[in-house]
């Protein structure tokens, strides 16, 4: 199995602001994935970040409001930018690929809340 | 789009007592992977089931797959409380196609 960090775990903060989420694992991974979750709902896939190139990202969802970093095989970072109410949800990252590709091990999720 | 249709929905049970989760989709999966999630954590992966007509079980959980792996169901024997979550099936369809994600059963068991 593999053991994801995330920070923070939560947060509030104003519209129009930002928030950049991290996630750190203690193995290298091939995927890592970033998903939104509104609390007892299932999960939406925002993307898929990519070691070493630009994030592949679903539908619905942008590079300029969810931009990803992945600079390594470990670590990987989601921003919300110009964060409004609806922006509120909990964010998750995931990696597969550590015992099987499908596998996800998802780490223990940031709740965003959005004033 | 693949869709895993999970019901039911809410599920409220007293401690002891039986249910099962049901996982559907037209689509063939060539995986299928149960989750639960307790509230302020992250999915943590349950079982994966990738023959059809495979039965497995973990305690007092029992998982099939369906014969055409496009369904999945999760029994639970003598519910109890430690059991309460939200419980997510998750189908690969295989190669280069992301998983898709269950509806989600939210499960409360009442001591």
């Amino acid at each position: 199995s593999a053991v994801i960090s995330q920070k923070p775990s939560r947060d509030i903060c104003q519209r129009g602001t930002s928030l950049t989420i991290q996630c750190q694992v203690d193995s290298q991974v091939t995927m890592m994935f970033w998903y939104r979750q509104q609390p007892g709902q299932s999960l939406t896939l925002i993307a898929t970040a990519n070691q070493g190139s630009e994030a592949t990202y679903e539908s619905g969802f942008v590079i300029d409001k969810f931009p990803i970093s992945r600079p390594n095989l470990t670590f990987s970072t989601l921003t919300v930018s110009n964060m409004s109410p609806e922006d509120s949800s909990i964010y998750l990252c995931s990696v597969d690929g550590v015992v099987s590709t499908d596998t996800q091990y998802f780490g223990p999720g940031t709740r965003l809340t959005v004033l | 789009t693949q869709l895993l249709e999970q019901s039911p929905q809410f599920l409220s049970i007293q401690e002891g007592e039986n249910l099962t989760v049901y996982c559907n989709s037209s689509s063939v999966f060539s995986s299928l992977q149960w989750y639960r999630q307790e509230p302020g954590e992250g999915p943590v992966l349950l079982v994966t089931v990738v023959t059809g007509g495979e039965v497995k079980k973990l305690k007092r959980l029992t998982f099939q797959f369906g014969d055409a792996r496009k369904d999945s169901s999760l029994h639970i024997t003598a519910a109890q409380p430690g059991d309460t979550g939200l419980y997510l099936c998750a189908g690969d369809a295989g190669g280069y196609q992301k998983v898709t994600f269950g509806t989600g059963t939210k499960l409360q068991v009442i001591p």
